[in-house]
């Protein structure tokens, strides 16, 4: 079964405009950790943001930040002013404990286009 | 800067002829993980060390094997590889001390195989 979900099309943002992304997550665990990556056409994979599952408030980092509704199980990234650098894949993954170890379950991703 | 270096970042190797992807870091972290991440998908993970023991998904074909020398490096081998093998490979380390934390990954820029 699919933990992490994001069903979005690829969108178009328009340059300092705010963005929405959704994402929706299954888990029976109370302890778990959200992250939004962000991956550009280089490839490599960048951290932006994180959320505990006990955090009270919702994470920010600069123009990124995660509205966290844990009973609806959704971790939406919220990119204010956006930039042409944003466009991007943006990936959700959820870490979740097997065997002991933490390991990182991915959704398949946003696809973001900035334009000007 | 501490950080996660993958070489080559591009890598071209024929049908059936034996690659080596390498991984080193400077983070220290004491897990590392490789992903395989073919077009439009998300990472899917194959393997990952924690501290020196290898934990192999259930689902990873035979043909890929690990080695970690050393808390520092880590090889991805592909025995023969097929024209499904052609992906980008992301390398990633954690620190993972047990307790609570974010376990945050912190990826390498990945390597680009191309099978001919």
């Amino acid at each position: 079964a699919q933990k992490i979900t994001q069903t979005q099309p690829g969108m178009f943002v328009q340059e300092k405009e705010a963005v929405t992304l959704d994402c929706t997550y299954d888990t029976s665990d109370p302890s778990y950790g959200l992250f939004w990556y962000k991956q550009p056409s280089s490839g490599e994979m960048i951290f932006l943001i994180y959320q505990g599952s006990y955090d009270q408030q919702n994470a920010t980092e600069g123009r990124y930040s995660l509205n966290f509704q844990k009973a609806r199980k959704s971790a939406n990234l919220v990119i204010s002013a956006s930039q042409l650098g944003d466009s991007a894949m943006y990936f959700c993954a959820m870490r979740e404990v097997l065997y002991g170890n933490n390991r990182l379950a991915f959704g398949k991703g946003n696809q973001v286009v900035v334009i000007p | 800067d501490a950080m996660v270096i993958q070489n080559p970042r591009y890598q071209v190797t024929q049908f059936g002829k034996p690659v080596t992807l390498s991984c080193s870091q400077t983070l220290n972290h004491n897990v590392m993980y490789w992903y395989q991440q073919k077009s439009s998908q998300a990472p899917k993970l194959l393997f990952h060390y924690y501290d020196k023991d290898f934990n192999n998904e259930a689902d990873t074909p035979d043909n890929f094997q690990s080695r970690r020398p050393n808390t520092s490096f880590c090889f991805l081998d592909i025995r023969s590889p097929g024209l499904g093998d052609a992906a980008m490979y992301l390398c990633a380390t954690s620190r993972d001390l047990g307790g609570q934390g974010s376990y945050e990954q912190y990826f390498g820029p990945g390597t680009r195989l191309t099978v001919t």
